[in-house]
């Protein structure tokens, strides 16, 4: 049973570039959910993703944008990169929107973003 | 607004319990969760509170109090590898479908 996959592990990019980040769920779930982790901080919300459309946001700025694909996969894009964007990308799935509230939410090993 | 508190440190030797707290104000409260972290990797699921009481799974145990918004997790039998950092993640109405975090509690497990 393959757990939620994200890519790339690691990464570096300078300021003002752009990136995309990608995610697949685990398998039978169908809700994506990224989170930024600074360092020494916990996990904060960016934003989620359920029938291919974004559901809910945290108080993250627009250059934060994602997208969901039919197969339920689903991408993280940062525009502008700032040097405080560096962080620990998560991904997270689960089963539909209520699926936290049942316990039910899985973390990826992250994409680490290096700003420079 | 939410807010959820935990302590930023502990230390323990092996073999012995450690309980870590964690208190969260929050609307429309509808579970606590707790997830270990390694150092440079993902959260892992330890535990779900939903109720009041005290949920145990092998060595690890999460208790909950929903009118004190008061929660704890207790390791027993502390091994080297429970070294980690400890998160109290709490879902609520207010929140939606996001969870909202604490900043970890690092454990630091001597011999």
């Amino acid at each position: 049973d393959a757990g939620v996959t994200q890519s790339p592990t690691h990464l570096i990019k300078t300021r003002g570039q752009q990136v995309t980040l990608r995610c697949s769920p685990k398998s039978g779930h169908d809700t994506v959910s990224w989170y930024q982790q600074a360092l020494g901080q916990g996990p904060q919300f960016i934003f989620q993703y359920y029938e291919e459309e974004e559901r809910q946001r945290g108080n993250f700025p627009d250059r934060f944008s994602g997208h969901q694909f039919p197969n339920y996969s689903s991408e993280l894009n940062v525009n502008a990169l700032l040097l405080g964007d560096s962080a620990l990308y998560l991904c997270a799935s689960s089963l539909g929107l209520a699926g936290i509230n049942t316990g039910e939410l899985f973390f990826g090993e992250g994409s680490r973003l290096t700003v420079l | 607004g939410q807010n959820i508190d935990q302590p930023t440190e502990m230390t323990a030797t092996e073999g012995a319990i450690v309980q870590i707290n964690c208190t969260y104000q929050t609307s429309g409260f509808n579970g606590l969760f707790w997830y270990q972290q390694h150092a440079g990797e993902a959260p892992t699921f330890l535990s779900y509170n939903v109720l009041d009481g005290l949920e145990e799974k092998g060595r690890f145990s999460s208790f909950l109090s929903r009118s004190k918004g008061y929660s704890y997790l207790l390791l027993k039998e502390l091994q080297m590898k429970d070294s980690a950092s400890y998160l109290c993640a709490v879902s609520s109405n207010q929140a939606g479908t996001a969870l909202i975090f604490g900043k970890g509690t690092t454990l630091s497990v001597s011999s």
